[in-house]
């Protein structure tokens, strides 16, 4: 099936190291978005990509960067990751046809 | 800029109850609104949409009425089912369908 895959699904880590996090769809879209998930705060967008070439900072991008390998392929970076990047981080596809966005399970990360 | 305000739950109530959660909305232009659904372990969901002023989303006995003249877009269900406990997430989209902007989720519990 067509689907919005987010790997690890859990992360311990601790503070100072770098992590990645990875997304991957088989939609065919070719916009992508990851987003972070807070109690009581909603999803809050940290990068955004409407092609391969073309890669934007949301609100929240300090701390993070992302890469998009391929059409399928958008990943996130905390370079030093902190306490308070704990947090569910969320990856969305949309076709550029529609206004519905299509998330994936979610990665929990926790920084010790 | 865009924003969405959503009650804070959680919203507990018993079976077949009557559902109402509030979701108001501030935007430029003339958003489309949505409702997202998360269920327990899982990414979102997209559960109805309205993309003009006075339509009606509806999907699995959920409505919500895209009102221009109170900037709201209240979700209602007539009768609650234990499997309804979710989070819901009011949102807007940004004039050109590409961003969407989230309130800070309402957590339902129902009980049998």
């Amino acid at each position: 099936d067509a689907d919005v895959t987010q790997t690890p699904r859990n992360r311990i880590t601790k503070t100072g190291k770098r992590i990645m996090l990875e997304c991957s769809q088989t939609k065919g879209h070719d916009r992508m978005y990851w987003y972070r998930q807070d109690p009581g705060l909603g999803l809050q967008l940290i990068y955004y990509s409407f092609d391969v070439k073309d890669i934007n900072k949301g609100e929240i991008s300090d701390g993070y960067s992302v890469s998009r390998q391929a059409q399928a392929k958008f990943s996130l970076s905390l370079e030093s990751a902190i306490p308070n990047q704990t947090a569910l981080y969320f990856c969305a596809t949309k076709p550029v046809s529609s206004y519905e966005q299509y998330f994936g399970p979610g990665t929990r990360l926790t920084v010790t | 800029g865009d924003s969405v305000t959503q009650m804070e739950g959680p919203v507990t109530l018993s079976e077949e109850a009557f559902l109402t959660i509030n979701c108001t909305y501030t935007a430029t232009g003339y958003p489309s609104l949505f409702w997202y659904v998360q269920y327990p372990g899982e990414g979102l969901q997209l559960l109805l949409k309205a993309t003009k002023a006075d339509d009606k989303g509806s999907n699995k006995g959920f409505e919500a009425t895209y009102r221009k003249e109170t900037t709201s877009f209240h979700l209602e269900k007539g009768s609650v089912q234990v499997s309804d406990s979710a989070v819901y997430f009011c949102a807007l989209s940004d004039n050109a369908g590409n961003m969407l902007t989230f309130g800070g989720g309402t957590r339902l519990m129902v009980k049998p």
